[in-house]
């Protein structure tokens, strides 16, 4: 199986930088994602880390240790439309769909003035 | 098109009714999968879709079953479905090529009274 952990809620002011951890462990890791999800709406995609490291996306960074089982995402001039909740999802090559996601709980991030 | 599409956006049925949710995409995407999602929780699995057949099922009631007529097209048919039923239902799909995550539709909001 996997597990999945993420903190519940975060805040951070406007201009700011947040940093958003995801640990996990899995017996087959394939990748971890993560995602955007606004209140009501549809989780959608901010990166994708496959190989140890740092990605950069614009105001957004996620990092990956595989040895370490670990993750964040870095994102930086908070702006009040990042309120939302961020979702870790990994994904586990040993299970019978090999691009099926499993998520973490989610972190809910308040951004405030 | 690089979309998945779901109809309706919201439902509200009575729990002697029957009704379906429906998922499409032209993306060509391979595997399909829906997840129900209650208020401030993850997304959790539900069924999982490879080349139009059944590969994962995650003990879901009977009340919910799953149809993919074509490797466009998924449906969910729902009956005798209980209040505590009532969440976001996400659709997602993913292509065979292990290097991408989902792509999800924006959900169909179902309300059982």
């Amino acid at each position: 199986g996997q597990n999945i952990d993420q903190p519940t809620e975060m805040t951070a002011t406007e201009g700011a930088i947040v940093q958003i951890n995801c640990t996990y462990q899995t017996s087959g890791f394939n990748g971890l994602f993560w995602y955007q999800q606004h209140a009501g709406e549809a989780p959608t995609f901010l990166s994708y880390n496959v190989l140890d490291g740092l990605e950069e996306k614009g105001r957004f960074s996620s990092f990956l240790s595989r040895s370490k089982g670990y993750s964040y995402l870095l994102l930086k001039e908070l702006q009040m439309k990042d309120s939302a909740s961020y979702l870790c999802a990994v994904r586990d090559r040993s299970n019978n769909a090999g691009n099926m996601l499993t998520f973490g709980g989610g972190t809910r991030l308040m951004v405030k003035p | 098109d690089t979309e998945v599409t779901q109809t309706p956006k919201h439902l509200v049925m009575g729990m002697t009714n029957k009704k379906s949710l429906k998922c499409e995409q032209h993306m060509g995407h391979r595997a399909m999968y829906w997840y129900k999602q209650k208020a401030k929780k993850p997304p959790e699995l539900m069924f999982v879709y490879s080349y139009e057949k059944l590969s994962i099922n995650e003990s879901v009631p009977s009340r919910f079953s799953p149809e993919c007529p074509n490797s466009s097209l998924l449906n969910l048919h729902l009956h005798a479905l209980q209040p505590e039923d009532s969440a976001l239902y996400l659709c997602a799909s993913t292509p065979t090529d292990s290097s991408y995550g989902y792509t999800f539709g924006s959900g169909t909001r179902l309300t059982v009274v």
